[in-house]
């Protein structure tokens, strides 16, 4: 398996304008994690699904941000519209959640690192 | 909030020296874990202890849990260069939501 795919790496945007990222997820893994990543904050969870199901959004800080799980195989954070506040490094990360198998941890992906301008 | 806090936030030691890093949590929990991250990459998950465990081992690391402290410590011995990261714990709660909270995270720099 090629690990969690996360696109693009890099993203640079003007404020105001949307973001979108991209994760796919390991095979047969049925739970999926979107962090933030900070100097200040440290890693922050936003959201969690489970079975393409949102279970905790509690950690989404505000209506700008939605996030996505259509299918098993991928889910999208969007930020619209962006403001130079949400520039950190995103991380999604999948898990294989209710099996022997979590004691595997969470495998992450590289990162997404966003600079809103 | 954040679960876990790190102790120390950051340490320096020469190649072959061990390293220990601690780990503080407020809540009862059903594991805990360790990750490593290198400089611009992801965390890498390096073990689990569960609640009920007091001490696992991985090649040169050594996990210990004490419940009753709420505290946790990662032990790397005989330290290279390459371990050189930032060491975060994550706690899982009791409960067992498949929610991973992590601490801010212990940089150790490892000098050849």
């Amino acid at each position: 398996d090629a690990g969690v795919i996360q696109s693009p790496r890099h993203e640079v945007t003007e404020m105001g304008q949307e973001v979108t990222l991209r994760c796919k997820p390991i095979s047969g893994h049925n739970s999926l994690f979107w962090y933030r990543q900070t100097m200040m904050r440290g890693l922050e969870l936003l959201i969690y699904f489970n079975n393409n199901v949102p279970i905790d959004d509690s950690g989404m800080p505000e209506d700008r941000f939605s996030a996505k799980m259509p299918n098993a195989s991928f889910s999208t954070l969007k930020i619209q519209p962006s403001e130079p506040r949400d520039s950190a490094v995103y991380f999604c990360a999948s898990s294989l959640e209710g099996t022997s198998k979590v004691r595997d941890g969470y495998t992450f992906g590289s990162g997404t690192r966003l600079t809103v301008v | 909030s954040q679960q876990g806090e790190e102790d120390p936030q950051a340490l320096s030691i020469q190649e072959g020296e061990n390293a220990t890093m601690n780990c503080s949590y407020k809540t009862s929990i059903n594991n805990l874990q360790w990750y490593r991250q290198n400089s611009g990459r992801g965390l890498v998950h390096l073990i689990l202890i569960r609640s009920n465990e007091r001490e696992k081992h991985s090649g040169r690391l050594r996990v210990t849990l004490d419940t009753s402290k709420k505290s946790s410590s990662l032990l790397i011995t005989a330290s290279r260069a390459a371990d050189t990261a930032s060491y975060f714990c994550a706690t899982k709660g009791s409960s067992n939501t498949g929610k991973l909270i992590f601490g801010q995270g212990t940089t150790l720099q490892v000098k050849p």
